[in-house]
């Protein structure tokens, strides 16, 4: 296992269209993350899993975002009728329970909306 | 919303010496973590330090603490041209991390 997975890495999209970004955890990682991150700023905290229970969302998640991580293992990120603004590099981390450690990131997925 | 801040925004040293940024949060915390970001890539975990501990070094790395001023910072002692990137400070409530908006590093050689 040689960390945390994500797919695509780049991604340009149409202002309307759906996307999808998948997250591949280390497997014996049972908290799965999702960030997003714009330019010049630090990552924004969207969502987190534990196993398949999505625990926490922010704000940032408006309705046209959802996560799933249905089998407690790889996670998705789908964005519905994408805008300008969510323009941005989304990051997937993950970690274990004890919280003395920490997350192991991806190497993120750039989106651009056009 | 970011937890706190991170200064300076941006450093310029020479190859060699050392560099400090430091950083400033909000609420209380059960850890705090240092991460360092190439141009255009993830998050690389540096160190960690407890909300019990005052200081940590790792290899060049050294972490001080002070829950009482809610503020850490990071020196970088022998700087090397492998050190250019952004580095962030983020605390760990217990169960997110929440970052601050980074301090650019450029090591010139």
């Amino acid at each position: 296992d040689t960390g945390v997975s994500q797919d695509p890495r780049h991604k340009i999209t149409k202002r309307g269209q759906n996307v999808t970004f998948r997250c591949d955890p280390i497997s014996e990682h049972n908290r799965l993350y999702w960030y997003r991150q714009t330019l010049g700023q630090g990552p924004e905290f969207l969502t987190y899993f534990q196993n398949e229970a999505q625990l926490e969302k922010s704000r940032l998640l408006s309705d046209r975002f959802s996560a799933e991580r249905p089998k407690g293992s790889f996670s998705t990120l789908e964005i519905q009728r994408t805008e300008q603004g969510d323009s941005a590099m989304y990051l997937c981390a993950s970690r274990t329970r004890d919280s003395d450690y920490g997350y192991t990131f991806g190497s993120g997925t750039r989106l651009t909306v056009v | 919303s970011q937890q706190g801040e991170e200064d300076p925004q941006a450093l310029s040293i020479q190859e060699g010496e050392n560099a400090t940024m430091n950083c400033s949060y909000k609420t209380s915390i059960n850890n705090l973590q240092w991460y360092r970001q190439n141009s255009g890539r993830g998050l690389v975990h540096l160190i960690l330090i407890r909300s019990n501990e005052r200081e940590k070094h790792s290899g060049r790395l050294r972490v001080t603490l002070d829950t009482s001023k809610k503020s850490s910072s990071l020196l970088i002692t022998a700087s090397r041209a492998a050190d250019t990137a952004s580095y962030f400070c983020a605390t760990d409530g217990g169960n997110k991390l929440v970052f601050g908006a980074g301090t650019i590093l450029r090591v010139k050689s």
